[in-house]
This record gives C-alpha cells, sequence and structure tokens, in this order.
C-alpha cells in the first residue's frame, strides 16, 4: 500500500533556530510531491510541487528538497509567523488526480 | 479571485439527520475534490470530479454518503443518515489540471452528537 510519513508528529522551536521537516514515501515512480501549510481552522495552502530528485524550490525562509524516497522542507531562522501544520503529499503514477498526503507536522516556533 | 467558498463553516446535528455541505469551486477549475480530515486519518479523498463527472468515489465511506456536482460552479456532499463517526472537518478543493496544486475551501466542521 503507498504510504505517505512525516516526521516528526510535532517541532517546537526558538525564533530563528533552523529546522528540517521530513516526508518520506513508499510510492513507486512517483510524479510530483506537493508541500501545503495549515493554520488553524484553514483549508491547506500550497507551498510547492516538485518533480525530479535533486530538485529544489524556495521561498520566503522555506525550501524544499527532493530525493527518490523522502523531501525534507528546511526552515531556516523561523518566525513565529511560521508556525503552521505542513502537510505532504504524492501524486502517483497511476492516478495522478488523486494525491496521497501524509498526517503533517505541527510546527510551533516561540519568540 | 474569492477562492473556494464552503458552507456552512460549521454545523452540528444529531445522530439520524441529514447534512449537506456545499461548496463552489474557482472559476475556470475543471476539477473538484471532497476531503475528510480528522486527527487520527489525516486528509483523505472522498470523491473526486472532472469537468462534472465522478470519477472516482472509492473513498467514500459507504453508501450514506453521496456527492454530486449539477455544474461547473456547485458541488455537495450529502449524509444521510448522519452518525457520530462522520465527526470531521470536511475539505472542498479545485484544481485547473492534473499537475496544478489543489486549492482548498476553509472547510466544514461537522459534530455529529
Amino acid at each position: 500500500e503507498d504510504q505517505v510519513t512525516q516526521s516528526p508528529e510535532a517541532l517546537r522551536l526558538q525564533e530563528g533556530e533552523s529546522s528540517s521537516l521530513n516526508c518520506s514515501y513508499t510510492v513507486s515512480g512517483l510524479r510530483g510531491l506537493f508541500w501545503y501549510r495549515q493554520d488553524p481552522g484553514k483549508g491547506p495552502e500550497f507551498l510547492f510541487t516538485l518533480y525530479s530528485a535533486g530538485e529544489e524550490k524556495e521561498k520566503e525562509r522555506l525550501k524544499a528538497t527532493l530525493t527518490k524516497k523522502e523531501s525534507f522542507l528546511h526552515i531556516t531562522a523561523p518566525k513565529p509567523e511560521d508556525s503552521a501544520t505542513y502537510l505532504c503529499a504524492v501524486q502517483p503514477p497511476y492516478n495522478t488526480d488523486k494525491l496521497i498526503f501524509g498526517t503533517g507536522t505541527r510546527l510551533q516556533v516561540f519568540p | 479571485d474569492a477562492g473556494v467558498i464552503q458552507s456552512p463553516r460549521h454545523e452540528v446535528t444529531e445522530m439520524g439527520q441529514e447534512v449537506t455541505l456545499r461548496c463552489k469551486p474557482i472559476s475556470g477549475h475543471n476539477s473538484l475534490f471532497w476531503y475528510r480530515q480528522t486527527m487520527m486519518r489525516g486528509l483523505e479523498l472522498l470523491i473526486y470530479f472532472n469537468n462534472n463527472v465522478p470519477i472516482d468515489d472509492s473513498g467514500m465511506p459507504e453508501d450514506r454518503f453521496s456527492a454530486k456536482m449539477p455544474n461547473a460552479s456547485f458541488s455537495t456532499l450529502k449524509i444521510q443518515p448522519s452518525e457520530p463517526r462522520d465527526s470531521a472537518v470536511y475539505f472542498c478543493a479545485s484544481s485547473g489540471g492534473t499537475n496544478s496544486p489543489l486549492h482548498f475551501g476553509n472547510g466544514t466542521r461537522l459534530t455529529v452528537t
């Protein structure tokens, strides 16, 4: 069964303390991997799409990378406003409309 | 662009009652998705439509759940009869194509007592 596993489940950081979130997957022939940010009471908001191993995307303090079995979301010098749940989702080759989501990493950044 | 609009934001109902959730996708998007989110299972795809046609409903839990998309600007998800285990946040999302990202609404929080 295709699975997406995110770790850690929760992460507490001090403002300015850089770290990484992990998304590992068992899907073979991945078509794409998506990162979303979800704030409390809101729907997930799109951040990045990665398509091939070695690809990197950046947005402000966030950088997403992709290997053949996992993706990392690196957060550099985070601020309290980066606090949110970060979700990753994979796009399997047999049904590119059907994203498989992980359960997310809940990030809290304290001033 | 108003984004994906869902209503109601919150719904509290008693077991056995019918519940209807509504969604207006982003104009011009041809794919619409219904997801359910719980703490235990995360986001689960229930059903999705392409050009108003249901493509895959394998995620619909059981016959109590049904979804329709009568036109390109409106979809409903109905639960009849509702049960306490249906309590969750239900999200609608739309996209402009296969490799386009999903745009989510802010969800409907359903509580069935």
